[in-house]
């Protein structure tokens, strides 16, 4: 069965860095792109990039270029997303998702990983 | 303001049928880029309902079709059911500002 595991709920301090992360299974991890979407709370989703293991080739949605970085380590099967620096407004559920080219549809979707900045 | 626009709302009785526009542009649908739908149940991840504009994933019901015209996208639901109650997100690609993936705002469906 193909999974997306993603790293759990963290609280964290204005200022402060953060890594989540997207492990997946059951299927070739280098043969697929891995994306990941924001939903801010109470509103919809939103594109913030995408990378693929095989290469490190990774483009990213204008609004959020320069905020975010995205990485992979193929060795584990396991995508990231990380932040230098938090602000409030980072507060939201991060998905990650696979896809078969880097503008196709995903499918599946990991479980969301819930991140609360505050002070 | 999503680059796809879709009905903040929509809703019908059990056994109806509904639905859901996603307009875009020439810079995304109208180009030629395929639409594919999501469903995001209450507190769950989205789902994949459509890809490549009208194809269903094995496990979805017949019941959700997808179609494509110029620059709009729909998804119909036939015999509606209260589990198909949900939050519906239309996503293509836009070729504007260097190239982005694009959802739409979401429509909420409710079954009354």
């Amino acid at each position: 069965e193909v999974q997306l595991v993603q790293s759990g709920a963290e609280v964290k301090k204005p200022g402060e860095s953060l890594k989540i992360s997207c492990k997946g299974s059951g299927y070739s991890f280098t043969s697929y792109w891995i994306g990941w979407v924001r939903q801010m709370p109470g509103k919809g989703l939103e594109w913030m990039g995408i990378i693929y293991p095989g290469d490190s080739d990774t483009r990213y949605s204008p609004s959020f270029q320069g905020q975010v970085t995205i990485s992979a380590d193929k060795s584990i099967s396991t995508a990231y997303l990380q932040w230098s620096s938090l602000k409030a407004s980072d507060t939201a559920m991060y998905y990650c998702a696979r896809s078969v080219g880097w503008i196709n549809w995903f499918d599946p979707w990991g479980q969301g990983t819930l991140v609360t900045v505050s002070s | 303001q999503s680059v796809l626009t879709q009905p903040p709302s929509v809703s019908g009785a059990p056994g109806q049928r509904v639905t859901i526009s996603c307009t875009g542009s020439s810079s995304n649908i109208g180009a030629g880029y395929d639409v594919h739908w999501y469903q995001q149940l209450p507190g769950t991840a989205p789902k994949l309902l459509i890809y490549g504009n009208s194809n269903r994933p094995s496990g979805v019901p017949d019941r959700f079709s997808g179609s494509k015209s110029g620059t709009s996208a729909s998804l119909a639901i036939t015999g509606l059911q209260a589990e198909d109650e949900a939050d519906y997100y239309c996503q293509s690609y836009d070729s504007s500002l260097s190239g982005s993936l694009v959802f739409g705002g979401g429509t909420k469906l409710t079954v009354l």
